[in-house]
């Protein structure tokens, strides 16, 4: 079955890096657009990045730009989420998520969902 | 940016009950909105997309109406299963927002 599974989070101190890594399986990878969303503890879902299908266009939510790189590799049906200079307020889980997206409207929503690896950034 | 608001943030129901939570917009997102569930400790599923359609294999108590700035998730008579976190997303920029949520609870 379609299956979206997160790796890499743990506790971090501020201002150090972590790499996160999400692997993809029951499906063709190279098609789909990934994103990564987070949940910071109790409170609402926040995009964080997408990267296209074929890895040529990338963005970043305001609050990451310049401190976050998300990359993949078809090759290996995986997604990654490079976090430098991480601050406290990065503390969260974080999701990796397939765009499904409807060619003849341009519709698109996010399914599935991996269940999340949790970031947390404290001294 | 797209900023979307949903009120309630929080509403208390029984079973059967009839629920309705709105989602508004702060510009014009045509029908790119969609509708998320999320229980406690798990990843969010997808309800509703391009503001009307139910995704497959989830139950038909569940609608979306709605279009523009103005959109709504209806649940005609609510379930045990039901109670969860609502949030709606839309997806017209690439900025893919999310609301705050509503929270259903008991």
């Amino acid at each position: 079955q379609v299956q979206l599974v997160e790796s890499g989070g743990g506790v971090v101190q501020p201002g150090r890096s972590l790499r996160l890594s999400c692997a993809a399986s029951g499906f063709i990878f190279s098609s789909f657009g990934m994103h990564w969303v987070r949940q910071a503890p109790g409170k609402g879902l926040e995009w964080v990045a997408v990267i296209w299908y074929d890895g040529s266009v990338k963005y970043y939510a305001d609050s990451v730009k310049g401190r976050f790189t998300i990359s993949r590799d078809n090759s290996k049906n995986t997604l990654d989420l490079q976090m430098n200079s991480l601050r406290v307020e990065d503390t969260a889980v974080y999701h990796c998520a397939r765009e499904v997206v409807l060619d003849a409207t341009g519709n698109s929503w996010f399914d599935p969902w991996g269940q999340g690896t949790l970031v947390t950034v404290s001294s | 940016d797209f900023q979307l608001i949903q009120s309630p943030s929080s509403l208390s129901a029984s079973i059967g009950d009839r629920v309705t939570v709105t989602c508004r917009a702060s510009q014009n997102l045509k029908n790119f909105v969609n509708w998320y569930q999320q229980k406690p400790g798990k990843a969010p599923n997808v309800l509703i997309y391009a503001a009307t359609t139910l995704q497959g294999g989830v139950p038909s108590r569940f609608s979306g109406s709605g279009s523009g700035t103005d959109f709504n998730l209806t649940i005609s008579s609510l379930q045990p299963e039901d109670f969860a976190t609502y949030f709606c997303q839309q997806t017209f920029s690439t900025s893919w927002t999310f609301g705050p949520g509503t929270k259903v609870e008991i």
